[in-house]
């Protein structure tokens, strides 16, 4: 049980275009779905907190206009990275906390890796 | 701010080695503690975690952790590696209130076989 998976795995695209990134809790309800960043070699850095039906909260230094998030049902969630650059390649993981999993434990996704032309 | 900080960054063992990582943290409240682990090309699985009680926390796969409020530590161990044990953990904090997650820094393991 607990089972999150994201889609696409990876995506390629050119500078200035738009990537959506999908996250889904595919056996629970997620209650709040978080989106993190990971750098080659680094640990992961928490992006925004997304909670069903609200906006989402984003971390200090994290652009909300760049980077769009929207949690329109209680098992999706999505990430679209705006006019993408090159810096914003990486690797862009999601996680959920559901209603009846673990309120205090979060479930990942597999993780998508974005790259920028 | 919280911090999470992981000493060790890369480990070699050799089979059957013991292991211990570890992991100490920076926050006045209370928190939650976690380790995950993640398998070359897999996703971050949870190994274990501590909420409240017994302070010795035994996970999957052999692994414990133990939990030193004095010493803001909660490092992972498991008495005898194999080669599958291979992979990247991390140790990851949360606060009760916000449901965050602090992560560390992450440790590779690599076990030898």
């Amino acid at each position: 049980g607990a089972v999150v998976s994201q889609h696409p795995s990876w995506v390629i695209c050119k500078s200035g275009t738009s990537v959506k990134i999908e996250c889904r809790s595919l056996d629970f309800q997620a209650t709040t779905m978080f989106w993190y960043r990971q750098f080659p070699k680094q640990s992961l850095m928490l992006m925004a907190t997304s909670n069903e039906g609200s906006k989402a909260t984003y971390e200090q230094g994290v652009e909300k206009d760049k980077f769009l998030i929207n949690h329109a049902s209680l098992t999706l969630s999505t990430l679209t990275v705006t006019s993408a650059h090159p810096e914003d390649s990486s690797f862009y993981i999601c996680s959920a906390r559901g209603t009846y999993t673990s309120t205090d434990t979060q479930y990942f996704g597999p993780g998508t890796r974005l790259t920028v032309l | 701010a919280q911090s999470v900080s992981q000493h060790n960054h890369h480990v070699i063992l050799s089979e059957a080695a013991s292991l211990e990582l570890g992991c100490n943290y920076s926050y006045g409240g209370t928190v939650n503690l976690f380790w995950y682990v993640q398998y070359p090309g897999q996703h971050l699985q949870l190994l274990l975690k501590y909420f409240s009680g017994d302070p010795l926390v035994k996970g999957i796969k052999g692994f414990e952790a133990e939990f030193i409020k004095s010493k803001f530590s909660f490092n992972l161990r498991k008495p005898s590696v194999q080669w599958s044990d291979t992979a990247e953990y991390f140790c990851a904090v949360n606060d009760p209130g916000t449901y965050k997650y602090i992560f560390g820094t992450g440790t590779r393991l690599k076990v030898l076989a």
